[in-house]
């Protein structure tokens, strides 16, 4: 099974400032065939279900805001927000689709300082 | 819209039964599967498995032994039966929309509200 590894497991950012995590996979989710990676991001909420952020590493579902980025390949994985928000408290996840079973990191959650 | 109905407390070694409602679409999608998720307390999120409309499913191996998802088309309803539960097996259970057939694979766009589950005498 692939494992995901996220860090830093919390942290703490100023309104308007760079919010930057990472994810790493213990295998490449890179598909050769189609060059595509197979890596969400999802952003929970407390009290609320996950939700899709981010497909293929870096494209964004519709209606997540532009300051949400994702990118990275292979095995190292970024997920930026531009410019943090209040309602952008909230633990996010990634997670491989690359193979079977699909697997989540363990998280991080993100506050305002 | 996705909605998890079930027992909130299960007693260990007994079944924990779920059962997933789904409206405003249709389960019968050729597009999607559809998953059941579970997040035990402080832990990182665990797909349990996924059902096509026609009653093809996917297991997660370590939980394969235990695990029965059936889907109701008529009633739009999919669920969750998991055998010989544990303190391990408390969780926030979600069902989940499962993306199988877009992306080849399984991600999750639309997630039920959740369901808390005790396992305990």
């Amino acid at each position: 099974d692939i494992v995901m590894t996220q860090s830093p497991d919390s942290l703490a950012v100023s309104l308007g400032e760079r919010a930057t995590i990472s994810c790493k996979s213990s295998q490449s989710v890179l598909y050769s065939s189609n060059n595509k990676n197979y890596l969400a991001w999802y952003q929970q909420k407390p009290g609320r279900p996950p939700k899709l952020l981010i497909l293929w590493a870096s494209t964004r579902e519709s209606g997540v805001p532009d300051r949400f980025s994702g990118s990275g390949s292979g095995t190292d994985f970024t997920l930026t927000i531009s410019s943090l928000q209040a309602e952008d408290v909230a633990v996010y996840y990634c997670q491989q689709y690359y193979s079977a079973p699909c697997s989540f990191g363990q998280g991080t959650k993100l506050e305002i300082k | 819209q996705l909605q998890e109905s079930g027992p909130g407390l299960v007693r260990p070694s007994e079944t924990l039964s779920l059962i997933c409602t789904v409206s405003g679409g249709s389960i019968s999608s050729s597009s999607y599967y559809w998953g059941w998720i579970r997040q035990p307390p402080g832990k990182r999120l665990e797909w349990i498995g996924s059902i096509y409309y026609t009653g093809r499913t996917n297991l997660h191996p370590s939980l394969k032994s235990r695990v029965t998802i059936s889907v109701d088309t008529f009633k739009s309803q999919f669920s969750l039966k998991l055998t010989s539960v544990t303190a391990a097996d408390t969780a926030v259970y979600y069902c989940a929309r499962d993306m199988k057939h877009i992306v080849a694979s399984d991600a999750f766009d639309i997630w039920g509200q959740g369901t808390m589950v005790t396992v305990s005498s």
